[in-house]
């Protein structure tokens, strides 16, 4: 069956950068996107972007460009976002999540707390 | 950007109610409108691809309709598993966006 398992939550200080990974499983990894989807305590789901691990190419949302950067792995069929110059307003759970024009599997999601 | 606003922002029920959601884009996305449910802490579930189409594993009381700008997510008679967020998204074009959400909650 499909799954996305993702790491576990990070704890980082300000002006620091993280890697989240999303280890797949169940399915041909080259053949999807996986997209990155980022929800703050109590609020909406907000698209980060996508990576097609086939070519690894990439789109991001013009708000994470700089902030967000997409990496997938095709011998481990995992991929990875980074984030830098982190600060409080990252602080939120980050899904990675299949891709089919809909998203069919989501991992668990991974929560990121940014403090000192 | 295309907007997805989603009506009511919580909707207060009974179990075996009939409930219907709303969510209205800011342009035409014809059918490329799908529905999500979460709960607390979980990640999000699809219960409704294209508008309304169902999938796999969703239980017959979910369905969907609309299209255009306007949609609605409907659960005829309410279950307690069915309490939680309701969230749409869109596919029309990028950035993909997602709607406010709903929050059904037992009344």
């Amino acid at each position: 069956q499909v799954q996305l398992q993702q790491s576990g939550p990070e704890l980082v200080k300000p002006g620091a950068s993280v890697r989240i990974s999303c280890k797949a499983s169940g399915y041909t990894f080259t053949s999807y996107y996986i997209h990155w989807v980022k929800q703050r305590p109590g609020q909406g789901l907000e698209w980060i972007g996508w990576i097609y691990p086939g070519n690894v190419n990439t789109k991001y949302n013009e708000k994470f460009k700089g902030k967000a950067t997409l990496t997938a792995d095709k011998s481990s069929s995992t991929a990875y976002m980074q984030l830098s110059s982190l600060t409080s307003e990252d602080s939120a759970v980050y899904f990675c999540a299949k891709h089919y024009d809909y998203f069919d599997y989501w991992g668990q999601g991974t929560t990121l707390t940014v403090s000192s | 950007d295309i907007v997805l606003t989603q009506s009511p922002a919580t909707l207060s029920v009974t179990p075996g109610d009939r409930v219907s959601l709303s969510c209205r884009a800011s342009q035409s996305i014809s059918n490329y409108l799908h529905w999500y449910q979460q709960k607390s802490h979980e990640s999000p579930r699809l219960l409704i691809k294209y508008a309304s189409q169902s999938i796999s594993g969703i239980p017959s009381r979910f369905s969907g309709s609309g299209s255009g700008t306007d949609f609605t997510l409907s659960i005829n008679s309410v279950e307690t598993e069915d309490f939680g967020m309701y969230f749409c998204q869109q596919s029309n074009s990028w950035p993909q966006t997602f709607g406010g959400g709903t929050k059904l909650e037992i009344k």
